[in-house]
């Protein structure tokens, strides 16, 4: 199935565990994206990719690390989960960073951090 | 700093015309973007304008105005699967995407 996948669909988690998000997506893009949603927020930028190989920290870095090692993944890690943290997690993958192409996004990762 | 205004919520009944506005502030600007999001599920998009004047794809239309920071999406014949949040974007100068907290659209019959 084309498209851009998630995994897991939600995760409750201790504080202080490491945790890793997977993101993967099949369109062969070259820009890909983490965001977090909260209620009452837009969403925020945590970290992006503008090509494999290449990683660039957004709005809401602090706590996250991501690695693009290929086209298609690009993996969230939270190396020590906080409750502030608890977020829905949005991946999206565009054609380009610099055109002003529509972004797809995965379906999210639920996080609870407890 | 840069920002995105939108209503948190709007009400409208079935088969009505909905105007959903936003006005932004922002690092030099690459275009704006609007995006449907259903309750639970991932933001699709809908509309891009970077020049001046109106989008029409279906019953949706999409209205910028660079000079005044301001755009609006307009939904038309409105159905009850409108019943969504829609999310405006902008890209800066830098080409990242501010986002807006979303319009919650409730649709009633």
């Amino acid at each position: 199935i084309a498209g851009i996948t998630q995994a897991p669909t939600s995760q409750i988690l201790a504080a202080g565990r490491r945790m890793t998000l997977r993101c993967t997506q099949d369109m062969r893009h070259n820009a890909m994206y983490w965001y977090r949603q909260d209620l009452g927020l837009g969403l925020r930028l945590i970290h992006y990719s503008n090509t494999a190989g290449t990683t660039g920290k957004g709005e809401v870095p602090d706590g996250y690390s991501v690695s693009r090692a290929n086209t298609d993944d690009f993996p969230l890690t939270l190396a020590s989960a906080v409750p502030s943290q608890t977020s829905v997690y949005f991946c999206a993958s565009s054609d380009s960073a610099e055109m002003n192409t529509e972004a797809f996004f995965g379906q999210g990762t639920r996080l609870t951090v407890v | 700093g840069q920002n995105i205004d939108q209503p948190t919520e709007m009400t409208a009944t079935e088969g009505a015309i909905v105007q959903i506005n936003c006005t932004y502030q922002t690092s030099g600007f690459n275009g704006l973007f609007w995006y449907q999001q259903h309750a639970g599920e991932a933001p699709t998009f809908l509309s891009y304008n970077v020049l001046d004047g109106l989008e029409e794809k279906g019953r949706f239309s999409s209205f910028l105005s660079r000079s005044k920071g301001y755009s609006y999406l307009l939904l038309k014949e409105l159905q009850m699967k409108d019943s969504a949040s829609y999310l405006c974007a902008v890209m800066n100068s830098n080409y990242q995407l501010i986002w807006g907290a979303g319009t919650k659209l409730i649709i009633k019959p």
